[in-house]
């Protein structure tokens, strides 16, 4: 079944720099790759995705980008604010039969320094 | 309504009770999924529901735990003879269809004494 690896665990960055997140996934199969935010006690919100026909896919700061060859997709956040400063989670959809649902990675904890 | 909806908020119970933990997807999502979160964890997969199919059972971790979803509709996660080991804020989402943005509920803080 599918595997996605998250890395790194933790990130701080001073306020304004750029960050990057990086996962893999096993399954070749896997089509779909979006990326999820979560505030302390608060529920994941979606925040970009990507399909696999696309290789890369901006929102004003923050774009992600997929190498399907190599298994790999990353999200990039430009000009870093404190209010970034959350738990990030990527995550892979299973690819094929009856299954739909989405194997995430175990987060990356982003820390934005004022 | 206008998201997803689950309940309760938050769940205290003693060891070998029963519980029910309840789901209301975003009106016309014909996907829903339950995943459970431990404490400074990642996203667990238990269940997937796509319209009528068979529901992807494949996630649940044992047989103490099932989920209906009646009418393509509310869902219910059942766990029975709870652990102190299901302890964990058990999420909901719910999408158009599989591989579609998947929107998740607050969660329901299930807390085993």
């Amino acid at each position: 079944g599918e595997n996605v690896e998250q890395h790194p665990s933790t990130l701080s960055v001073q306020e304004g720099d750029s960050a990057v997140i990086k996962c893999t996934y096993s399954d070749s199969a896997s089509n779909y790759f979006p990326w999820y935010k979560q505030e302390l006690g608060k529920r994941p919100q979606l925040i970009i995705d990507i399909r696999s026909n696309v290789g890369e896919k901006k929102d004003q700061r923050i774009a992600v980008t997929l190498n399907k060859t190599a298994k790999h997709f990353s999200l990039h956040i430009t000009e870093t604010q404190p209010e970034d400063s959350a738990v990030y989670f990527c995550a892979a959809s299973t690819g094929s039969g009856s299954q739909g649902n989405l194997i995430f990675g175990k987060g990356t904890k982003l820390s934005v320094k004022p | 309504g206008a998201g997803v909806s689950q309940s309760p908020s938050n769940k205290v119970t003693e060891k070998g009770k029963d519980v029910e933990l309840r789901c209301d997807p975003i009106s016309g999502h014909t996907a829903l999924y339950w995943y459970r979160q431990s404490l400074g964890q990642g996203l667990e997969f238990l269940i997937y529901f796509q319209g009528n199919s068979a529901p992807d059972k494949s996630g649940l971790p044992s047989d103490r735990f099932s989920a209906e979803r009646t009418g393509g509709s509310v869902s219910t996660l059942t766990i029975q003879r709870t652990q102190q080991e299901d302890s964990a804020v058990y999420l909901c989402a719910s999408s158009f269809m599989r591989d579609q943005p998947q929107h998740f509920g607050d969660g329901t803080r299930l807390s085993i004494l």
